[in-house]
């Protein structure tokens, strides 16, 4: 399958800093990216759909301030935790959608981003 | 809004044993459903893909099987072993363009 790369695949910050995760599709292009976070054995929560040269959309109870996307290409999709705190830590996973190819529409995982707010 | 739910939460069994990881989803409209893996810490694995026309996809042990009219997906692990314990998640999409929404996982541990 295809492959999404993900990083850093982990990070730990001081509470208040900000901290950058990219989603990069290495050998696809997609025009559709979404993000997740994942609690302790929890399973995924869909924070929000990130949509090349367009504002990303939020799903309800996602700070769209505090969570920043960004889509500025079709292989590139990042997510800024802004001003982050202690209870931000989780693993972030993000998801992208092939555009064109034999894997047409299908969705591929990043390895995911390990948060640490201290 | 699609609800995902996966029964049971966790379950333990003897290596060698059979068994069957439930799925239920509360949209029938679905594009497709899809089975993952997911070992502690790490990332998803995909296990199997069934799109909204299929009845089952199989790969070595494992089959999972799609029932869209009572809204259920099962998975079939065959002769299970110590390396199948992880936390399955089973994840639907209603369109083809949507995020998968996914359930919260059936944890398995399979004994030696």
């Amino acid at each position: 399958g295809a492959v999404v790369s993900q990083h850093p695949s982990w990070v730990i910050c001081k509470s208040g800093t900000s901290v950058k995760i990219e989603c990069r599709s290495l050998d696809f292009q997609a025009t559709t990216m979404f993000w997740y976070r994942q609690f302790p054995k929890q399973s995924l929560m869909l924070m929000a759909t990130s949509n090349e040269g367009s504002k990303a959309t939020y799903e309800q109870g996602v700070e769209k301030d505090k969570f920043l996307i960004n889509h500025a290409s079709l292989t590139l999709s990042t997510l800024t935790v802004t001003s982050a705190h202690p209870e931000d830590s989780s693993f972030y996973i993000c998801s992208a959608r092939a555009l064109a190819g034999g894997w047409a529409g299908e969705l591929f995982f990043g390895e995911g981003s390990r948060l640490t707010v201290l | 809004k699609q609800e995902v739910t996966q029964i049971p939460a966790a379950l333990s069994v003897p290596e060698g044993e059979n068994l069957v990881l439930n799925c239920s989803f509360t949209d029938s409209a679905i594009y497709n459903l899809q089975w993952f893996r997911q070992d502690p810490g790490k990332g998803l694995t995909s296990l199997l893909l069934i799109q909204s026309s299929q009845r089952e996809q199989t790969s070595g042990r494992l089959n999972a099987s799609l029932d869209k009219s009572s809204g259920r997906s099962t998975l079939y692990i065959a002769a299970s072993q110590p390396g199948d314990s992880a936390t399955y998640l089973c994840a639907s999409r209603n369109q083809a363009g949507t995020a998968l929404i996914f359930g919260k996982g059936t944890t398995l541990s399979v004994s030696s």
